[in-house]
């Protein structure tokens, strides 16, 4: 199947910092991006739809200015977390529908706030 | 929010017996998928089923799907050790649109 990639898999931070995800589809364009998020032993929780070239849809409750997206091109979304707090630290994980049905997912990243 | 239920959330099976696993759900929908994650993984894509389909198949995974019921079900069969991990089905009201997840079922299977 289609390829998904994720980075960084993991990062640890102090309480404050901004944090950076990206996810890159390898061997498709994805005009569209999903961003989950998931807290041990859950479901995924979808936080907002990325879209190239204009403005991310964000889900009830997620804060647009906390979580800023950015859909640079047509196999690269970006998610960072702004001003984190250890309240954010979760497992966030993205996916790419290829030819439009099967979602493929990135293996996540584990982000764990101080 | 969660699009439905799965059950069981947890079974427990011996190596070689067949897993079954159900998911319910509230919507319409196009499609519907189902997923594998390993403790601490990225999502694994099993199998999609089509809102006009019934039943597929790949490999020793059956999928069944009835929308007059808004169910779905997925079946191991011969399952082995390295089967033992969250099984999660996926609604997508659209094609390609977001997909809502149900609870997901931890499944293990006993050596």
């Amino acid at each position: 199947g289609a390829v998904v990639s994720q980075h960084p898999s993991w990062v640890i931070c102090k309480s404050g910092t901004s944090v950076k995800i990206e996810c890159r589809s390898l061997d498709f364009q994805a005009t569209t991006m999903f961003w989950y998020r998931q807290f041990p032993k859950q479901s995924l929780m979808l936080m907002a739809t990325s879209n190239e070239g204009s403005k991310a849809t964000y889900e009830q409750g997620v804060e647009k200015d906390k979580f800023l997206i950015n859909h640079a091109s047509l196999t690269l979304s970006t998610l960072t977390v702004t001003s984190a707090h250890p309240e954010d630290s979760s497992f966030y994980i993205c996916s790419a529908p290829e030819a439009g049905e099967t979602q493929y997912f990135g293996p996540g990243t584990r982000l764990l706030v101080l | 929010s969660q699009q439905g239920e799965e059950d069981p959330q947890a079974l427990s099976i011996q190596e070689g017996e067949n897993a079954t696993m159900n998911c319910s759900y509230k919507t319409s929908i196009n499609n519907l998928q189902w997923y594998r994650q390993n403790s601490g993984r990225g999502l694994v894509h099993l199998i999609l089923i089509r809102s006009n389909e019934r039943e597929k198949h790949s490999g020793r995974l059956r999928v069944t799907l009835d929308t007059s019921k808004k169910s779905s079900s997925l079946l191991i069969t011969a399952s082995r050790a390295a089967d033992t991990a969250s099984y999660f089905c996926a609604t997508g009201e659209t094609s390609g649109s977001r997909l809502t997840f149900g609870e997901g079922t931890q499944l293990t299977v006993n050596p």
